[in-house]
């Protein structure tokens, strides 16, 4: 299986600041054929069930906030809230579907 | 609007069985292909398994593969999972979860069930 490795842990960052969120696979999830990153992300607020963001690594599903974007390729991802509101303090997780899929461990955001 | 409502979670002792069940609404069920997605304690999430629209083909987890069932009733509108020989590894938060439309399997999951707990203790 893809393992995937997400940093830091957890952050905090400050109302309105960026936060910056890495994911990283074991190998990687680029499919030449259709050159797609097979990488999405998610939102996890407490309680609740998580929320599909972005997929194909940087297409924002409809309805998302434009603040938070999904850039890299091959082994190496980032998820970008480029200003950080109250309401996006949750745990988000990457995940590869690649092949059998797979998720990081989950990165928890919090207001500094 | 989409909701796939959860049930059918509790306790139970190791090797015991449960069966969940998943009820959706606000879409053509029958067109899309289904998921159950887990979450033990404090950890992230596991994909255990995948069912088409026509109940074939079907995949597990090697975690779960022998021991768990996935299937659908179409005419019901809901997904299930029979969970077989438990164990307290099992114990966790069970989501339904839709994957998107995308005219091939994807495993990029659109719309999740509320969760249903499972515990698995003696």
């Amino acid at each position: 299986d893809i393992v995937m490795t997400q940093s830091p842990d957890s952050l905090a960052v400050s109302l309105g600041e960026r936060a910056t969120i890495s994911c990283k696979s074991s190998q990687s999830v680029l499919l030449r054929s259709d050159n797609k990153n097979y990488l999405s992300w998610y939102q996890q607020k407490p309680g609740q069930p998580p929320k599909l963001l972005i997929y194909w690594a940087s297409t924002r599903e409809s309805g998302v906030p434009d603040r938070f974007s999904g850039s890299g390729s091959g082994t190496d991802f980032t998820l970008t809230i480029s200003s950080l509101q109250a309401e996006d303090v949750a745990v988000y997780h990457c995940q590869q579907y690649y092949s059998t899929p797979t998720f990081g461990q989950g990165t928890k955001v919090e207001i500094k | 609007e989409v909701h796939l409502v959860g049930s059918g979670g509790g306790w139970v002792q190791p090797g015991g069985s449960l069966r969940l069940s998943c009820t959706a609404s606000g879409f053509s069920f029958s067109d899309y292909e289904m998921n159950w997605v887990r979450q033990a304690p404090g950890k992230g999430l596991e994909w255990i398994s995948y069912i088409t629209g026509s109940s074939s083909p079907i995949y597990y987890a090697d975690s779960v593969k022998g021991r768990f069932t996935i299937s659908r009733d179409n005419a019901k509108n809901s997904l299930y999972l029979q969970m077989n020989s438990l164990r307290a590894e099992d114990t966790a938060i069970y989501y339904c979860a839709r994957e998107v439309l995308w005219g091939k399997p994807t495993m990029i999951f659109d719309y999740w069930g509320q969760g249903i707990l499972v515990s698995v203790s003696s």
